[in-house]
């Protein structure tokens, strides 16, 4: 079956300190992926995707580059702020048509502080 | 305007009660989903519907019966409730098919606590 794997939280940061949360995937097939984020009190947004091997997705200074020989989608980003704080969620989807829904890894809660 | 709401966004009520979760969106998409949040964030998905049609019904129990009236609606039952049915409950649109991006806009969830 299809399942994605993160590291699990809560990854607690000093402002401005680089940030690395990890995700791995398994899939019959060739999926798209994504991370999510969820900030306190609300529902989830996308914070960024890439659709095939080695696109790279970025967005709000985040990034994370689709690794097909290591099956692998890490998120990244160089200085993180308070406001970063949230739970971050790796995805992917398999696309056969129809209303097709994500596979969500668990989470990751990310603390960040001043 | 918000695109995809849910009511109520708290529901507090007694074991063995039947409760309804609404939910709309305005953005014109095709699919809608029900997620369920446990306590540890995890995400696992119950339903899907594409134009009113059921398409994925994980294995939840059948004490939860989604309802979706038009393609802009779709409305969660809950027969007999239970304490392990305490969750955020997050309704989710997206498009389907071919056009299937991957893209969900999610709903601010609805807290569900079943004392």
């Amino acid at each position: 079956g299809n399942s994605v794997t993160q590291m699990e939280g809560p990854v607690t940061l000093s402002e401005e300190a680089f940030l690395t949360i990890n995700c791995t995937y398994t899939a019959t097939g060739y999926p798209s992926l994504f991370w999510y984020v969820q900030y306190p009190g609300e529902g989830l947004q996308l914070l960024l995707k890439a659709t095939k091997a080695d696109d790279k997705g970025s967005n709000k200074g985040f990034e994370a580059t689709y690794r097909k020989e290591t099956t692998s989608f890490h998120l990244e980003k160089g200085s993180v702020q308070v406001s970063d704080s949230a739970v971050y969620f790796c995805a992917l989807l398999l696309s056969g048509g129809g209303a097709d829904g994500l596979t969500f890894g668990k989470g990751t809660h990310l603390i960040i502080q001043p | 305007d918000t695109a995809v709401s849910q009511t109520p966004k708290y529901l507090v009520t007694q074991m063995g009660n039947d409760k309804s979760i609404k939910c709309e969106q305005n953005l014109g998409h095709d699919t809608m989903y029900w997620y369920k949040q446990d306590s540890k964030k995890f995400l696992k998905i119950m339903f899907s519907y594409n134009n009113k049609e059921l398409i994925i019904n994980e294995t939840v129990p059948n004490r939860f019966s989604p309802k979706s009236p038009d393609k802009a609606h779709l409305n969660l039952h809950i027969n007999s409730l239970e304490l392990g049915d305490s969750a955020v409950y997050f309704c989710a649109s997206g498009l389907a098919g071919g056009r299937n991006t991957g893209e969900l806009f999610f709903g601010e969830g609805s807290r569900l606590t079943v004392l």
